[in-house]
């Protein structure tokens, strides 16, 4: 399984909001919700920051929200702020049972 | 408070089999629809998924590395023992276990362990 293609680098201004794509496969993200998203930020271990596709765990911020058409999958931070810059990836469940991770993409806020 | 952490060797050399053990608590491996994963991470590269293990002792590799990965479990110690051989140092990486679950509301990595990073190296 090849990994989910995502953006190499996405930047923004503050307050702006910005989308990261996320090209999966019909065994993945085309089939399933079970599509979640983490950031990461440097030397710290990855943090879910959406789940099911478009589901926030309790404490992340509204700013940040998941969708979905066909194969790909997108994270939209609204109101970008300056603690938002870091990686991320997502992570689609499969049709052979595993799970495969996005390419990951760096944001810059400007 | 589900927390888990990684303990392995930090240096493996090139050919030798890597053992890692995820000690975890606040969940139990014998409950139905528990799943613990291990994903690893190169230095300043992207997360690559390697492996499952189900409640019912079901079990899930990477394609990829499927020939060279083995997860086992030990509920009563609370411990998912994942080992890799042939190491190689393309295989230099932090790695990392994680909580998941069968539900659909559970199929995620969530929380994570610190990591533990492992350099294959003569």
């Amino acid at each position: 399984q090849s990994a989910l293609t995502q953006p190499a680098s996405v930047s923004g201004s503050p307050g702006q909001s910005i989308t990261i794509s996320c090209s999966g496969t019909n065994s993945d993200i085309g089939i399933y919700n079970f599509v979640s998203w983490y950031q990461q930020h440097p030397g710290r271990v990855p943090k879910l920051i959406i789940y099911e596709g478009t589901e926030r765990p309790s404490g992340v911020s509204n700013r940040f929200s998941g969708s979905k058409s066909g194969i790909t999958a997108s994270l939209t931070i609204s109101g970008l702020q300056t603690e938002d810059e870091a990686d991320y990836y997502c992570c689609s469940y499969t049709s052979s049972g595993t799970y495969v991770f996005g390419t990951g993409t760096k944001v810059t806020v400007l | 408070q589900i927390t888990l952490k990684e303990s392995g060797p930090t240096l493996v050399q090139p050919t030798q089999t890597l053992t890692l053990t995820c000690t975890f608590s606040g969940f139990s491996l014998s409950t139905s629809g528990v799943i613990v994963g291990w994903i690893r991470q190169p230095p300043g590269k992207g997360l690559e998924w390697l492996a499952l293990i189900f409640w019912n002792d079901n079990k899930r590799y990477s394609p990829s590395l499927k020939s060279r990965l083995s997860i086992i479990k030990d509920t009563s110690k609370n411990q998912v023992v994942l080992t890799m051989t042939n190491m190689d140092p393309e295989d230099t990486a932090t790695y990392y276990c994680a909580h998941s679950g069968y539900d659909s509301d559970l199929r995620r990595f969530d929380p994570w362990g610190q990591g533990t990073l492992v350099t294959v190296s003569s």
